[in-house]
């Protein structure tokens, strides 16, 4: 079947500019993640959906950033006010729920030039 | 300390021997256990999960757990050049959490 699948999958953006990121889960999936990698670096969590609980938005590095999930499926990722150190890749991944396998997608090149 | 920590690469192997790959973890209430392969330039792919001490195996994949210890590893047999990736440990409570990741080369 399809799997998670993410949109643009690269994106220049100038300083300063706002950004949307898509992502779009595995259908049947409840559970939702979105991860950040920078270059040479780990993978960083930013923020969790379950279902239609309130997201954990721990991992939310500054309040530039903001997600929100419709219908409990596709997902967007905002970051406001773009930065340099905001390049990175984004990550979405999904999984059944609870403890079970997340599955990632292809990822968003993000470069703030 | 890191919540999760792999062992240090790079990790250089001939074709047709083992790797073996290490992670330890620090949340002794973790109960879920998974091993992601990351090609350059791709997103982590799941090759293995764990929950249960002991061994589970799939193919040329061995993932061990012991939770007492808490410590997982990986093994890759009959190591193939396809092999060369960096491998992820990631340990779940309610998110993911990653280790650096342990890069792997296979020398043909």
């Amino acid at each position: 079947g399809a799997g998670v699948s993410q949109s643009p999958s690269n994106k220049v953006t100038e300083k300063g500019k706002d950004v949307e990121l898509r992502c779009d889960p595995i259908s049947g999936h409840t559970a939702l993640y979105w991860y950040r990698q920078s270059l040479g670096q780990g993978l960083e969590f930013l923020i969790y959906f379950q279902g239609n609980s309130a997201p954990d938005k721990s991992g939310l590095p500054s309040d530039r950033f903001s997600a929100e999930r419709t219908g409990g499926s596709v997902s967007t990722l905002t970051i406001q006010r773009t930065q340099q150190e905001d390049s990175a890749v984004y990550l979405c991944a999904s999984s059944l729920g609870g403890v079970e396998e997340q599955y990632f997608g292809p990822g968003t090149r993000l470069t703030v030039t | 300390q890191k919540e999760v920590e792999q062992n240090s690469g790079p990790l250089s192997v001939p074709e047709g021997a083992i790797a073996s790959l290490n992670c330890t973890y620090s949340d002794r209430v973790s109960q879920s256990f998974f091993w992601y392969r990351q090609y350059s330039g791709k997103s982590p792919e799941l090759i293995m999960s764990i929950y249960s001490n002991g061994d589970k195996e799939d193919g040329r994949f061995t993932a061990q757990l012991n939770k007492a210890s808490q410590y997982v590893s990986l093994l890759i047999r009959d190591s193939q050049p396809s092999d060369s990736a960096t491998y992820l440990c990631a340990v779940f409570d309610y998110k993911l959490s990653f280790g650096a990741g342990t890069t792997v080369t296979v020398r043909a």
